[in-house]
């Protein structure tokens, strides 16, 4: 089975972008992988964000965007807010729906 | 826009089953896919399978084959999860989640359930 990587943590400052990205050790993750990417709060059920690769759902703020970054896909987070402080996972579908570790998304 | 509303908390003995249910309001489970996902105390998401209703369709995770059923009622738009022969380490929140079935075993993963936490211990 295939193992799908993220950076452990990330620190952004208010306002500024950070990259997120995800990789899997069967090869390049393309959009026939159907990434998607979800936020998790502290007690929270996660929050789906982005679907398949780039697409937004009415409730992803603006700032998120989704694309496919070199052989990995990534979440780009633009004009970062104190409330996007968070876990962040992705999930990628190779022969089943396989989630990353998630990365520790601090905002200082 | 389809809401999912699960079961409540369980406390299970080892060796003993549990299952859990996630009803849909806002829209029909039959035009979407279901998935099941666990999260252990201070741990990352795990998938353990899913169903397309419409085709009564199912994909399991390989570590949790022969374990877990996931079924689905459409009469009541409710879908299920079950385990058997539980053990501590499957304390968790299980979390169910609907969206688009790709279809060989991908499922989307749009709106989510509140989870169910699944307490094991003797």
């Amino acid at each position: 089975q295939a193992v799908v990587t993220q950076e452990p943590s990330l620190t952004v400052s208010p306002g500024g972008t950070v990259t997120l990205t995800c990789g899997s050790s069967a090869g390049p993750v393309t959009s026939s992988h159907y990434p998607y990417w979800f936020q998790q709060k502290p007690g929270q059920a996660p929050r789906t964000l982005i679907y398949d690769t780039s697409n937004t759902h009415s409730w992803t703020p603006s700032r998120f965007s989704g694309s496919l970054l070199g052989d990995k896909a990534a979440l780009i987070l633009s004009g970062a807010q104190p409330e996007d402080e968070a876990e962040y996972y992705c999930l990628v579908f190779y022969g089943g729906m396989i989630f990353g570790g998630g990365t520790k998304l601090t905002v200082l | 826009q389809v809401q999912l509303v699960q079961s409540g908390a369980e406390v299970k003995k080892p060796g003993s089953s549990v299952k859990v249910s996630c009803k849909a309001s806002g829209g029909t489970i039959t035009n979407y896919a279901i998935s099941w996902v666990r999260q252990a105390p201070g741990q990352g998401l795990e998938c353990l399978g899913g169903i397309i209703p419409m085709f009564g369709t199912t994909n399991y995770a390989q570590q949790f084959q022969g374990r877990v059923t996931i079924t689905a009622d459409e009469s009541t738009n409710t879908a299920y999860l079950e385990m058997t022969s539980l053990r501590s380490d499957d304390t968790g929140v299980y979390y169910c989640a609907t969206g688009v079935g790709y279809g060989s075993g991908a499922f989307g993963m749009d709106v989510w359930g509140q989870g169910t936490t699944v307490t094991v211990s003797s």
